[in-house]
């Protein structure tokens, strides 16, 4: 099982439907990120949670609604969105301590708004 | 405001050459730094890191070198091989007023390297 996963690795949806993108790790890891990468863009952070609890929110519209039940998995989901809102949403988690920086990234689901 | 920038959004290197990624930051208190690599269709994963105490640290085939006075750093392949062909994405942790990061990074815009056989 590779170390951090995320599913489905595509999606397409309409503006008033709803979805949830899932992520789920398997390194032991107690943080867990939510990022965006838009076309010619850099990676930006959207949530944060360390142990489960969300420590950082990065203003993100509310229209973007994470969940992170247990530290192996981390949900997002998503209502009412836009078509600027289409991207590459990647997952990523990371060790305590001095190992919070060097982050696993799953694969990341791209993100159609029709 | 983007605090980490890659200005150059493509290069293409020879087999065997070096290739040299560059990244300059505006933020004097970042005394972490991290590269990070993407192949199409995967997320980015970890390359190599160098803290604010060392100007240059070496791994195999790469090294990152740090010039905190030019607020610049660079990340050195050699040799350079077609299984290098990848973005490339610099990248320093994001501290609040406390000086606690919660693991925030911020990412340069990415290079493309293209390594020809």
């Amino acid at each position: 099982e590779t170390g951090v996963t995320q599913t489905p690795r595509h999606l397409v949806m309409g503006m008033t439907n709803k979805k949830s993108l899932k992520c789920e790790q398997h390194l032991g890891h107690n943080a867990m990120y939510w990022y965006k990468q838009s076309a010619k863009k850099p990676l930006e952070l959207m949530f944060v949670y360390n142990f489960k609890e969300q420590t950082e929110n990065n203003s993100v519209p509310s229209r973007f609604s994470p969940e992170c039940p247990n530290s192996s998995h981390l949900f997002l989901h998503l209502h009412t969105l836009q078509p600027e809102d289409s991207a590459l949403y990647l997952c990523a988690s990371s060790p305590p301590g001095l190992g919070l920086h060097t982050q696993y990234f799953g694969p990341g689901t791209r993100l159609t708004v029709l | 405001d983007q605090q980490v920038k890659q200005n150059s959004p493509s290069l293409s290197v020879q087999e065997g050459r070096i290739s040299i990624l560059n990244c300059d930051y505006t933020n004097s208190m970042f005394d972490y730094f991290l590269w990070y690599k993407k192949y199409p269709a995967e997320g980015p994963t970890f390359l190599i890191s160098i803290s604010s105490i060392k100007d240059k640290n070496e791994d195999g085939r790469f090294t990152v070198f740090l010039n905190k006075s030019a607020k610049h750093l660079s990340l050195h392949i050699v040799p350079s091989q077609p299984g290098d062909s990848a973005v490339y994405f610099c990248a320093a942790p994001l501290t609040n007023a406390g000086g606690t990061s919660y693991g925030k990074l911020t990412f340069g815009q990415g290079t493309i390297l293209t390594v020809h056989p």
